[in-house]
C-alpha cells in the first residue's frame, strides 16, 4: 500500500451507534489531519496531530474524538451523531516543518450517512 | 467575508478549450499558494503549489498569483475530459511554528468531449 488509506470507504450509522475511522500513512510523514467535506463547503480543518500530539482542535464537537496512537495511524470514534454531520471525512498526511510547504496528501475518504 | 472565495461553478467547457479557474483572499500573511483537483469519490491531490506572484508553470497547468490583487488562478490549456473535476484552492499562512492551510469551495468543472 501506498500514500495514505482510509477504512471504511462507506458508513451508515444510526444516532446512537458508536464507529471509528481508521487512516494510515504510508509516506514517512510526521503530521497528520481530519477534515470534513460537506457539499458546495470548503473542507474543514478539524484536528491535527504532529509527532503524535494533537496541536489544532477546531471546535470540533465532543461527540468526534480523535486518537493518534502513532504517526503512520490516526482515528477518529464516532458518538451519538447528528444527521448534519453526514459527509466526506478526509485523512491527510504531511512532513511538517519550518523548510516546508506542509504539502498535505489526502485519503479517499470516508463518506459518512448518519441516519 | 471568507478568508478564501472560490467560485464553485459548476463550468461546462468544450474539449481544447482555456478554463480559468479563480480564488481571492483576504489575510496579507498568506504564503503558500496550492491548486488540488479531486476526482469524484477521491481525495484531493496536489496539483501544483507556489509562493512568489507571477506564472509558474507545469504542461498544460499554469498557476498564477497576484499578491497585490490577492487574487490566484489556475489556467488549463488544451483541457481534455479528464481535466474533469473539482479543483480546490488552498492558500498556507505560516507564522512562526503555527500553519494553517485554508480551502476554497472548489469549482466543479467538466470538459466535454
Amino acid at each position: 500500500e501506498t500514500g495514505v488509506t482510509q477504512t471504511p470507504r462507506h458508513l451508515v450509522m444510526g444516532m446512537t451507534n458508536k464507529k471509528s475511522l481508521k487512516c494510515e500513512q504510508h509516506l514517512g510523514h510526521n503530521a497528520m489531519y481530519w477534515y470534513k467535506q460537506s457539499a458546495k463547503k470548503p473542507l474543514e480543518l478539524m484536528f491535527v496531530y504532529n509527532f503524535k500530539e494533537q496541536t489544532e482542535n477546531n471546535s470540533v464537537p465532543s461527540r468526534f474524538s480523535p486518537e493518534c496512537p502513532n504517526s503512520s495511524h490516526l482515528f477518529l470514534h464516532l458518538h451519538t451523531l447528528q444527521p448534519e454531520d453526514s459527509a466526506l471525512y478526509l485523512c491527510a498526511s504531511s512532513q511538517a516543518s519550518e523548510f516546508s510547504t506542509d504539502t498535505q496528501y489526502f485519503g479517499p475518504g470516508t463518506r459518512l450517512t448518519v441516519l | 467575508q471568507k478568508e478564501v472565495e472560490q467560485d464553485p461553478g459548476p463550468l461546462s467547457v468544450p474539449e481544447g478549450a482555456i478554463v480559468s479557474l479563480n480564488c481571492t483572499y483576504s489575510n496579507s500573511a498568506f504564503q503558500y499558494f496550492m491548486w488540488y483537483r479531486q476526482y469524484s469519490r477521491k481525495g484531493p491531490e496536489l496539483l501544483m503549489y507556489t509562493y512568489s506572484s507571477g506564472n509558474k508553470e507545469d504542461g498544460r497547468f499554469t498557476a498564477q498569483v497576484d499578491k497585490s490583487s490577492k487574487y490566484i488562478s489556475l489556467f488549463i490549456r488544451d483541457s481534455q475530459p479528464s481535466d474533469s473535476a473539482t479543483y480546490l484552492c488552498a492558500i498556507l499562512i505560516s507564522s512562526g511554528s503555527a500553519r494553517q492551510l485554508t480551502f476554497g469551495s472548489g469549482t466543479q468543472l467538466t470538459v466535454l468531449p
